[in-house]
């Protein structure tokens, strides 16, 4: 079965440093990779998904992230953060009739 | 195009009282429509999804229910809710078997006293 890991339960930044959030997947087949962000007590919200072509995905937000065959990972990542960037990221693996989603990663963006 | 709405926004239930939560969506046919519960601001649990009209799979054996009577709409219910219910209640829609992602509804926060 489609899974995929988020290792950090909270990733904290200074604002205007680079962050990253990570994520590894484990399927059989080619992975359907997502990121999903939601804020408090709103729905999730769509940031990027890697299907196939390019490692590096633009997404939403000036978010990106790299698909990484060999070590299975597709790590959500940004340039400078934003105070408005904290919330919680949700990496996720697309199986036939359903989504796999990570545990979640509170992502805390300081002033 | 495609939306997805969600109600209500909030609600405050005694225990014991039932429950019925609905989603809606708007500009497609044919969706494959879910429930989620998140507890505590964090990770999501696949409570019920649906393929079609009538068709219900359930993740989680609980106190609650899911019905899908029309094409685009999915109902959450419970005949007697528990302390235990209270969460908040995402619902999401995708198109079929395929690649694409989730839109979810912008959830119910259910407090049950």
């Amino acid at each position: 079965a489609q899974s995929v890991a988020q290792p950090e339960d909270q990733v904290n930044v200074a604002e205007g440093n680079p962050l990253t959030v990570k994520c590894t997947y484990s399927v059989s087949g080619n992975p359907y990779l997502f990121w999903y962000v939601q804020y408090p007590n709103r729905g999730l919200q769509f940031l990027l998904k890697y299907i196939t072509g390019d490692n590096l995905v633009k997404g939403s937000y000036g978010f990106e992230a790299e698909f990484n065959k060999s070590q299975t990972s597709f790590h959500l990542k940004k340039p400078s953060a934003l105070v408005s960037d904290s919330a919680l990221y949700f990496c996720a693996v697309r199986d036939i009739n359903d989504m796999r989603f990570g545990a979640g990663t509170r992502l805390t963006v300081k002033p | 195009s495609q939306t997805i709405h969600q109600w209500p926004a909030t609600l405050v239930q005694p225990v014991g009282s039932p429950l019925s939560l609905e989603c809606t969506v708007e500009g497609t046919s044919n969706p494959n429509l879910y429930w989620y519960r998140q507890a505590a601001g964090r990770g999501l649990q696949l409570l019920f999804y649906s393929v079609g009209i009538g068709q219900i799979s359930s993740e989680v054996p609980q106190n609650l229910s899911a019905s899908r009577p029309q094409d685009r709409q999915f109902i959450l219910s419970s005949k007697k809710l528990l302390l235990s219910d209270s969460g908040f209640y995402l619902c999401a829609w995708s198109v079929g078997q395929g690649t694409g992602g989730y839109t979810f509804g912008s959830g119910t926060r259910l407090t049950v006293v």
